[in-house]
């Protein structure tokens, strides 16, 4: 059974950092590409970034609201991905999703969930 | 970036009626259109991706047709469980986008 378990998720005072966790479990960590999603309070989910698989180089895209102050990394030894998040702002604030694509090798279609994090960004 | 535009905003259904829920991309994303379910205080679930395509466990009434520009989620047949706010999504380019969301609630 796939399981993904975000952790990290608290109340952050602006312009601190933080670091999300994502444990997975139940697939192929490396053959897969792991995405983030935040969703503030009452509005849309937004896509964060993503990392690729290590087959594609474990590179990264990041949304351009954050692009300057994130930092997607995985753990192959632990099926673990991380989201580091600098210089934390307000409009930070809001549940954040891990997920995992569909199927291996770039399908980007994100499929599973975490339960998600909530991340406060407050004074 | 692209921008998806999803309407109506809210709908309201007597259970067993049918939807249709519209999304349109500012840009073409050819078939690159995935559609989520938002329970209350749920995670998005996958319904449809590439535009027409059922995710594994989604149940035959939900169905995608589109291509291009202009997306359709139909729901067949409303059941309660179905309500939910209901979101498009592109990955054609970066940064992938949600539309605004339609919210479908029980008369």
């Amino acid at each position: 059974e796939v399981n993904l378990v975000e952790s990290g998720g608290g109340v952050v005072r602006p312009g601190r950092s933080l670091r999300l966790s994502c444990l997975t479990s139940g697939f192929k960590f490396g053959e897969y590409a792991l995405a983030w999603f935040r969703q503030p309070p009452g509005k849309g989910p937004e896509w964060v970034g993503l990392i690729r698989s290590k087959v594609y180089g474990g590179t990264t895209e990041y949304a351009a609201s954050v692009k300057d102050r994130i930092s997607i990394s995985r753990d192959e030894s632990t099926s673990t991905v991380y989201l580091h998040l600098d210089s934390l702002k307000t409009e930070d604030t809001g549940v954040y999703y891990c997920t995992r694509e569909r199927r291996p090798n770039l399908d980007l279609d994100f499929d599973f969930w975490g339960q998600g994090t909530l991340v406060i960004v407050s004074a | 970036e692209i921008l998806l535009t999803q309407s109506p905003a809210t709908v309201a259904l007597s259970p067993g009626e049918g939807a249709s829920l519209s999304c349109r991309a500012s840009q073409s994303v050819a078939k690159y259109l995935a559609w989520f379910q938002q329970r209350p205080g749920q995670a998005p679930r996958l319904l449809i991706y590439e535009a027409s395509k059922r995710a594994t466990g989604i149940p035959a009434r939900f169905s995608g047709s589109g291509s291009e520009t202009d997306f359709t989620l139909t729901i067949r047949s409303l059941e309660p469980e179905d309500v939910a706010v209901y979101y498009c999504q592109q990955r054609s380019r970066w940064p992938f986008t949600f539309g605004g969301g339609t919210r479908v609630e029980m008369k």
